[in-house]
């Protein structure tokens, strides 16, 4: 079955301290892995897609198919980083599957 | 730039009723979903449509019924209404040669099934 979990429903770290988000899945083939992001009052927004291999907003995610993890890091939060992350997979089909979403709250 | 739209932003009904939400996609995409998230919940993938042609079929009710029309918007129609029902509905656009068929999602629509 096609699953997407979050094991983290709250994050709270401390400004300047590195954060993981984890995530794993499961799917039979070869899914794409994406990681959204919702700040409040705004609408879910694409932070990062395995395939394009890049950083945004200093947040990087690598594919771990042995694992089968897509887990997001940063290795120093900002106050601006929290928001509600959602990571997901699409796999045959172009539907996203996602996860039930972290919490990340950074406080000074 | 133009991001998707969604109307009516809130929506409160009763049990029984019906209600039609509506998404307007970004210009030039061709691919539209629909997304179902419950209080607490994550989005579930109720129903897509590309070109026009429903395209994918995930946990939609059959009180449920959706269509694109030719101008690509498109509208979900939901009857006999229950309380579970509750919940914020998204739509996203994506185009399948563009941005490598990203999903850009609009604001949502809260309905409320009192």
């Amino acid at each position: 079955a096609q699953r997407v979990t979050q094991p983290e429903k709250l994050l709270s770290v401390f400004k300047g301290a590195p954060v993981e988000l984890k995530c794993n899945y499961s799917y039979s083939g070869s899914p794409e892995l994406f990681w959204y992001v919702q700040y409040s009052r705004q609408r879910l927004q694409l932070l990062l897609r395995h395939i394009s291999r890049e950083s945004i907003k200093g947040f990087t995610a690598d594919l771990n198919k042995g694992e089968t993890s897509f887990h997001l890091k940063k290795p120093f939060a900002q106050e601006e980083d929290s928001a509600m992350y959602y990571c997901a997979l699409s796999g045959t089909g172009t539907a996203l599957i996602f996860g039930k979403g972290t919490t990340l709250s950074v406080s000074s | 730039a133009a991001g998707v739209i969604q109307s009516p932003r809130h929506l409160i009904k009763e049990k029984r009723e019906t209600a039609t939400l509506k998404c307007y996609p970004i210009p030039r995409h061709d691919t539209v979903y629909w997304y179902q998230q419950g209080p607490g919940q994550d989005p579930q993938f109720l129903i897509s449509f590309y070109e026009k042609m429903q395209s994918d079929k995930g946990s939609i009710p059959d009180r449920f019924s959706a269509q694109q029309f030719s101008d690509y918007h498109s509208e979900l129609n939901m009857s006999s209404l229950e309380l579970g029902d509750s919940a914020l509905y998204f739509c996203a656009s994506s185009h399948r040669d563009f941005h490598h068929n990203e999903q850009f999602f609009g604001p949502g629509t809260r309905l409320t099934v009192l």
